[in-house]
């Protein structure tokens, strides 16, 4: 099982551009998870999924779009991105919502200029 | 949420035991405690986690005060590879809308 996998691994940006990240898991998992991680500090949820087809807001989903077509990708996009958005993204999958481990992928380093 | 408050950093020698201490005064009857730990350059990985009762894994042992309101995470014998940034999480349990809050976290430095 390769667990969860991002694409790609590190990626530049200029400030309005669009882009999409890939998030895939090979667990069957239910759940799915998209976090930030800036400098210094814990990771922050940004959108989640509960199933094939369902998403939901996080804590800081502001500028960013999500969708779960089918169960083993978690697709993150950014319409327009912004310096602020400079971070390193973390995708991670669970069986269930229900206190289950959280496995989390490589994660994706973006710096948007 | 209930918020939990851990060192900013520790240090170790290889091959000790490691208290890396965790502060939750505010958890509720359904809060369970979890750890993960971050390595240089790498998303969290699952440590442990428990409810009342001290709980041990290949991994580590978690030790819950009998008011629940602190926790200890101990790392028998600490290992190079233990250098990581571990976070205490509190998670209510509540249907489909569980999710991990993660604060700054603990940085573990260990010395060869």
């Amino acid at each position: 099982n390769a667990g969860v996998t991002q694409t790609p691994k590190f990626r530049v940006l200029k400030t309005g551009q669009s882009m999409t990240l890939l998030c895939a898991q090979d667990m069957n998992h239910e759940y799915m998870y998209w976090y930030r991680q800036d400098p210094g500090m814990g990771l922050r949820l940004i959108h989640y999924s509960v199933g094939e087809g369902t998403t939901a807001k996080g804590e800081v989903p502001d500028g960013y779009n999500v969708s779960r077509l089918k169960k083993q990708n978690f697709l993150l996009g950014l319409e327009s991105a912004a310096p602020s958005q400079t971070s390193v993204y973390f995708c991670a999958s669970s069986y269930s919502g229900d206190q289950e481990t959280q496995y989390f992928g490589p994660g994706t380093r973006l710096l948007v200029l | 949420d209930a918020k939990t408050t851990q060192p900013n950093s520790m240090e170790s020698n290889e091959e000790e035991p490691v208290h890396l201490p965790c502060n939750h005064s505010t958890i509720s009857g359904t809060d369970y405690i979890h750890w993960y730990r971050q390595l240089p350059s790498q998303g969290p990985e699952y440590v442990i986690h428990g409810l009342t009762s001290n709980v041990n894994n290949r991994m580590a042992s978690l030790a819950i005060a009998e008011d629940r309101k602190s926790s200890t995470l101990i790392l028998h014998r600490a290992t190079l590879r233990d250098a990581a940034v571990y976070y205490c999480i509190l998670r209510t349990l509540s249907y489909n809308t569980d999710k991990l809050i993660f604060g700054t976290g603990t940085r573990l430095q260990v010395f060869p």
